[in-house]
């Protein structure tokens, strides 16, 4: 099936240090979320993009619908210890139903 | 405020043993999904129901059974459980499959 390309697979940064993570695919997609989970939970929602070239933030988080629709990114600006999880990239195509990356895991030493 | 309430949180198995794992929503919302999700393999979806008396098969079905009960439940089956279905498994809910999911916090499920 279709898969989304996500990276990298995991990060150790410092606190206080910015956070770039990206998402492609060979297809296009119509719809670019991304999601964080945090252990023994299930993952929530951070930002939706629905529009090409789409620039989203929600607090210290910045997202990217590519101009292509083949692709998204997400930055976190000034990591805090809280911000440890896995981010998953997730994307639509017109379906009922979404496809996920395989999921970015940071880990912030403080 | 409950969302997406999913039962059992943990569940152990013996080989050939079944068992239903059950998923209700109280957001009024028309879709519903099982994923699973194993290490470094991300969530795949095992099946969907994108409205009330309807479900499809999504990328790994395989040994897997599902029911929509009404428009609140969707209930995923395993009728004779196997090691390879050690795993976390997330139910969520959407209004519509294009806007975001709300899950639930997942059943860990290990067979032995």
């Amino acid at each position: 099936g279709q898969q989304l390309n996500q990276s990298p697979q995991s990060m150790f940064i410092q606190e206080g240090e910015d956070v770039s993570m990206n998402c492609t695919s060979s297809s296009i997609f119509n719809t670019w979320l991304w999601y964080k989970q945090d252990p023994g939970e299930g993952p929530v929602l951070l930002i939706a993009l629905y529009k090409a070239g789409e620039l989203t933030s929600n607090g210290r988080l910045t997202a990217q619908f590519g101009i292509t629709r083949k692709d998204s990114f997400l930055n976190i600006s000034a990591s805090i210890p809280s911000d440890v999880g896995i981010y998953f990239c997730a994307g639509n195509q017109g379906a009922q139903k979404l496809v996920f990356g395989q999921g970015t895991r940071l880990t912030i030493n403080p | 405020n409950a969302g997406v309430t999913q039962t059992p949180k943990f569940q152990v198995l013996k080989t050939g043993q079944s068992m239903t794992l059950q998923c209700a929503q109280d957001m009024n919302h028309n879709s519903m999904y099982w994923y699973r999700q194993d290490p470094g393999m991300g969530l795949r979806l095992i099946y969907y129901s994108a409205s009330e008396g309807t479900t499809d098969k999504g990328e790994v079905p395989n040994g897997y059974n599902v029911s929509r009960l009404n428009k609140r439940e969707f209930s995923l089956r395993l009728e004779s459980a196997a090691p390879s279905q050690t795993s976390v498994y997330f139910c969520a809910s959407s209004p519509t499959g294009a806007r975001g999911y709300t899950f639930g916090s997942g059943t860990r499920l290990t067979v032995v």
